[in-house]
């Protein structure tokens, strides 16, 4: 089983739509968790940290579950600039983080 | 300002040819990452540095060889390269728990 895992789409949603991801993490003493954006061909960004008590920026909305060990990202009201591909990132020590293999978002007008 | 800087971004290599892709961060990260991205697919760890001196093997190591010649480099070898080698390789850091990894550009790698 890989320690992160994410579906990997894609998402095909109209613009304007709420949409959301899920991604899961074997490892219970993990500790940080972030989302990134990837734009073809770039270099991934960091989106936005995930605490334990939510995140939210803007339209976007991150949220921690424990118990269930899977973290998640909500975007409302979608925008096309949002088509990309969004990876989580969960800590797997303390000197290393591990990346999902990421979701494909592509948001139609 | 700079972050994480990788040389080259592009490269093409002969079948069998060697290379070293560079990579350097001014941030004080302890921790140094290699990462290879196909076309459409996530990225693959290669091999990854806890600390100066440390390197351990990630999940796509072969025909790789690497050197953390200090805390701010870290060097990704392919002694003899194959076809199998063309993708994107992305070099990111990071620091200690609970802050994010930043990667560099990218070095785009095309073996004929």
């Amino acid at each position: 089983r890989k320690e992160v895992e994410q579906d990997p789409g894609p998402f095909n949603v109209p613009e304007g739509a709420t949409v959301a991801f899920n991604c899961t993490y074997s490892n219970s003493a993990s500790q940080s968790f972030f989302w990134y954006r990837q734009d073809c061909r770039k270099e991934p960004k960091l989106l936005m940290s995930v605490y334990s008590s939510g995140n939210e920026d803007g339209r976007f909305t991150a949220q921690l579950n424990r118990a269930s060990q899977y973290i998640s990202l909500l975007i409302r009201d979608s925008k096309l600039s949002d088509s990309a591909t969004y990876l989580c990132v969960v800590d797997s020590s303390a000197s290393k983080i591990i990346f999902g293999s990421g979701t494909r978002l592509s948001i139609r007008p | 300002n700079a972050g994480v800087t990788q040389t080259p971004k592009f490269q093409v290599l002969k079948t069998g040819q060697s290379m070293t892709l560079q990579c350097a961060q001014d941030m004080n990260h302890n921790s140094m990452y290699w990462y290879r991205q196909d076309p459409g697919m996530g990225l693959r760890l290669i091999y990854y540095s806890a600390s100066e001196g440390t390197t351990d093997k990630g999940e796509v190591p072969n025909g790789y060889n690497v050197s953390r010649l200090n805390k701010r480099e870290f060097s990704l070898r392919l002694e003899s390269a194959a076809p199998s080698q063309t993708s994107v390789y992305f070099c990111a850091s990071s620091g200690n728990r609970h802050t994010e990894a930043f990667f560099g550009q990218g070095t785009r790698l095309t073996v004929v």
